[in-house]
């Protein structure tokens, strides 16, 4: 089992919908739990970090965490072609060394 | 402000030489990791060093070996390249020691083993 899965996509959704991107850990002592963006050829970038259960919000990007199930979710709404890119979740292990692991990420298109 | 920076940004090398990565982050992180990154996949997980001592080492073998400097930039070295090692090496700094904060990343060296 891989300690940070994601379906790899690609996840295609019409302009202007919800785009909804999901992941899980295995990790019971994960703590924080991060979602990069990353354009091909570019390094990732952070849009949103959750450390409690329930949701955060910012801007169009709603984050989602429920530890018990070990599972975080990106809800990105009124999607835009811009936000075309792979999505990477990575959650931060403080059991063992204190290092953030990714997952493979899932490549998103919005179409237009 | 200079975000992270990273030299070279492209690098041929032929198997079996020798590599050295460098990296500055932001000013005032103390926090630095490398990653590995091969097309199609996430960032995999090298080293990590917080005031210039290593704090984090992820599943590479001992051709991969990093420091810290008192500057708080780091250098990652590869010897005895194999074919396999090609791929975008990042970089990435945070002010907590943990990067619960967040990683910023750098823009990568893209390394091209022949």
């Amino acid at each position: 089992q891989k300690e940070v899965e994601q379906n790899s996509g690609p996840l295609s959704v019409p302009e202007g919908a919800i785009a909804s991107l999901n992941c899980t850990y295995s990790d019971r002592g994960s703590q924080s739990f991060f979602w990069y963006r990353q354009y091909s050829g570019k390094s990732p970038e952070l849009i949103m970090f959750i450390y409690s259960n329930g949701d955060k919000e910012d801007g169009r990007f709603t984050a989602q965490l429920n530890k018990a199930s070990q599972y975080v979710s990106l809800l990105i709404r009124d999607s835009q072609p811009s936000d075309s890119a792979t999505y990477l979740c990575a959650v931060n292990r403080y059991s063992s060394a204190s290092k953030i692991i990714f997952g493979s990420g899932t490549r998103l298109s919005i179409r237009p | 402000d200079a975000g992270v920076t990273q030299s070279p940004t492209h690098l041929i090398k032929t198997r079996g030489q020798h590599v050295t990565l460098r990296c500055s982050p932001i000013s005032g992180h103390k926090s630095v990791s490398w990653y590995q990154q091969v097309l199609g996949q996430g960032p995999q997980f090298i080293f990590q060093y917080y005031e210039k001592e290593e704090r984090g080492r992820g599943n590479f073998p001992d051709r991969f070996s990093a420091r810290q400097f008192p500057n708080y930039s780091s250098e990652l070295n590869v010897n005895a390249l194999l074919l396999g090692d090609s791929a975008l090496y990042l970089c990435a700094s945070s002010f907590e020691e943990g990067g619960n904060d967040g990683y910023t990343f750098g823009s990568g060296t893209r390394l091209t083993v022949v």
